[in-house]
């Protein structure tokens, strides 16, 4: 079993549509959890980090359970440029462990 | 400024050579990264420097996997005897330290394949 999961997608969205993906993980020991979006043939690259009871910045709603071991990602009216793939990511101290990533498709 | 670079951005080589990607991290970060992405996963660890030192090369598949980061700032990753299992987008990050609010900075990465 991976130790981060997520659906990979892909999700395939109107512009202006809520879109919310979901990434469970399984080491407890995480401290710290971020989305990092990447575009295709490019590096990932940080989107938002989430700690304790989670974060907003702009359209896009971040939350972590530690209970459920469970992260989510919320991106409100979808943009033809939030189109990439977001990789759920927590933390083994220095290390990034990523999961395979959700593709997010926005069409006009 | 300048961000992480990588070089080359592409390799093709066949299997059994040799081969070195280097990875320039942003100035005065401490702490470099290697992960591998095969196509359709995200990032895998690969090796972990502070400073001069590999802090943590768990990472690394086999002992054809070796890096180096002589003087605390370039590193190479040396892929000896190469197979074709070893395609995949090769990249390096850099963080100013390693403690919780040091974001890792990626490099565009260096798509190695093997024939």
């Amino acid at each position: 079993r991976k130790e981060v999961e997520q659906d990979p997608g892909p999700f395939n969205v109107p512009e202006g549509a809520t879109v919310a993906f979901n990434c469970t993980y399984s080491n407890s020991a995480s401290q710290s959890f971020f989305w990092y979006r990447q575009d295709c043939r490019k590096e990932p690259k940080l989107l938002m980090s989430v700690y304790s009871s989670g974060n907003e910045d702009g359209r896009f709603t971040a939350q972590l359970n530690r209970a459920s071991q469970y992260i989510s990602l919320l991106i409100r009216d979808s943009k033809l440029s939030d189109s990439a793939t977001y990789l759920c990511v927590g933390d083994s101290s220095y290390k990034l462990i990523f999961g395979s990533g959700t593709r997010l498709l926005v069409r006009p | 400024g300048a961000g992480v670079s990588q070089t080359p951005s592409n390799k093709v080589t066949e299997k059994g050579k040799y081969v070195e990607l280097r990875c320039d991290p942003i100035s005065g970060h401490t702490a470099l990264y290697w992960y591998r992405q095969s196509l359709g996963q995200g990032p895998e660890f690969l090796i972990y420097f502070q400073g001069t030192g590999a802090a943590d090369d768990s990472g690394l598949p086999n002992d054809r996997f070796f890096a180096v980061r002589p003087e605390g700032s370039v590193s190479t990753l040396k892929i000896q005897r190469t197979e074709r299992g070893d395609s995949a987008v090769y990249l390096c990050a850099s963080s100013l330290g390693s403690g919780l609010g040091d974001e890792q900075f990626f490099g565009p990465g260096t798509r190695l394949t093997v024939l």
